[in-house]
């Protein structure tokens, strides 16, 4: 099972919205809505930012929004804060029962 | 609070096994998965396997399978993963979480060294 394709890195000004995209295929992206985001911070273990493709837990700030279409799902943060200088991960789980991430987004607030 | 705590750091010869364990509590274990991820330094996280603690029933990746064993003691309210055969490539901190709303919470890690 391949990573999920994201961009190595993007990066924007405070007060500003990325978005940062996930790219499978109609094997775990597009099958089913069960892609979910993490934020992790260097030394830190990863934490849930979106869940089932564009749910939110509770405590995670509402500047975090999720998408998907055909193969592709999105993590957009908009209002861009200092505090989200961090490394992204999407997840999908698979037509095969499986799991797998992609390959990580470092995210720079400039 | 809802947290799952996991054993110490490991430090292991070429060719051991190492067994980390994971114990869950403010929840009962066996009513939600427990899933593997492991992360080698500067390395993206990758998923290793889960079980479901209820039935015991498992699923590995492939890359893993018949290196990687995991189990749970449901009286322990903990689950464990076991991997054999360690070579230098297996350096990394291993992670258990929750699959509840995403995968959430996680362990604080457990960093695996190898090293002859």
């Amino acid at each position: 099972q391949s990573a999920l394709t994201q961009p190595a890195s993007v990066s924007g000004s405070p007060g500003q919205s990325i978005t940062i995209s996930c790219t499978g295929t109609s094997s775990d992206v597009g099958a089913y809505n069960y892609v979910s985001w993490y934020q992790q911070h260097p030394g830190k273990a990863p934490k849930v930012m979106i869940y089932d493709v564009s749910d939110r837990p509770s405590g995670v700030s509402n500047r975090f929004s999720g998408s998907k279409s055909g193969n592709t799902a999105s993590l957009t943060i908009s209002g861009l804060q200092a505090e989200d200088e961090a490394d992204y991960y999407c997840c999908s789980y698979t037509t095969s029962s499986t799991v797998v991430f992609g390959t990580g987004t470092k995210v720079t607030v400039l | 609070q809802v947290q799952l705590v996991q054993s110490g750091a490991e430090v292991k010869k070429p060719g051991a096994s190492v067994k980390v364990s994971c114990k869950a509590s403010g929840y009962t274990l066996i009513n939600h998965e427990i899933y593997w991820v492991r992360q080698a330094p500067g390395q993206r996280l990758e998923w290793m396997g889960w079980i479901n603690p209820g039935n015991g029933n498992t699923k590995y990746s492939q890359k893993f399978q018949g290196r990687v064993t995991i189990t749970r003691d449901a009286s322990a309210n903990t689950a464990y993963m076991d991997l054999k055969s360690l070579t230098f490539e297996d350096m990394a901190v291993y992670y258990c979480a929750r699959n509840f709303r995403g995968l959430d919470p996680w362990g604080q890690g457990t960093l695996v060294t190898v090293s002859s």
